[in-house]
């Protein structure tokens, strides 16, 4: 099956942006979904699609793609960004499964 | 509000079997795919199941295949997961989670602890 490799840990000072990213090779046939997960909760969804932010998600999010890897970029951090962003897909061998990144770790500092 | 609760969850020893279920509201259930994902204790997201809005098309992880099984009732608005010979590994949170095109997991569950252990 397909893996997608994400940074485990990534900071950015307050105010600043951020890109965190996620490779493998199902994201050269699929876009990748974003997720965000604050200790305790259930992950939300940020990014799906293209560049597309569900209701009520911020716009200082936002998705891209470019070969076999997938970014969720946050322009302006604030400190209610600071959470675990897991990347998602499917899996490019055919089985229909779909497989999550590691996560990323992300610090406000 | 759109909601999806589980429940089920709970101690059970190795080898043996729970069935978790998801209870749906606020939306029309029948339209939606659904997925199972789990959480082992400060791990990541691991996808565990799929099915379609009729529950005529399923899929399972590796992992799962041939232990688990995902079932629904849309006169019930209700998802399950019937888990058989758990495992250890099988320790974790597990969410239900709502697709409209997969791999989009738009509407999350709380979660359903489960723990496998003598």
């Amino acid at each position: 099956s397909s893996e997608l490799t994400q940074d485990p840990a990534v900071s950015v000072a307050l105010g600043q942006t951020v890109r965190i990213t996620c490779q493998g090779d199902s994201l050269r046939s699929y876009y990748a979904s974003w997720y965000q997960q604050k200790p305790g909760q259930a992950p939300v969804l940020v990014i799906y699609g293209k560049n597309n932010r569900p209701s009520g998600i911020p716009d200082r999010f936002s998705g891209s793609s470019s070969g076999n890897t997938a970014s969720l970029t946050i322009t302006g951090a604030q400190a209610e960004d600071e959470a675990d962003y897991y990347c998602n897909s499917r899996d490019s061998s055919g089985n229909h499964h779909v497989v999550f990144g590691g996560g990323t770790k992300l610090t406000v500092l | 509000e759109v909601q999806l609760v589980e429940s089920g969850g709970g101690l059970v020893q190795p080898g043996g079997s729970l069935r978790l279920s998801c209870a749906a509201s606020g939306f029309t259930f029948s339209s939606y795919e659904m997925n199972w994902v789990r959480q082992a204790p400060g791990k990541g997201l691991e996808w565990v199941s799929y099915i379609s809005s009729s529950g005529s098309t399923i899929y399972y992880a590796d992992s799962v295949k041939g232990r688990f099984t995902i079932s629904r009732d849309n006169a019930k608005n209700s998802l399950y997961l019937q888990m058989n010979s758990l495992r250890a590994e099988d320790t974790a949170v597990y969410y239900c989670a709502r697709s409209e095109t997969v791999p989009a997991f738009d509407i999350w569950g709380q979660g359903t602890m489960v723990t496998v252990s003598s």
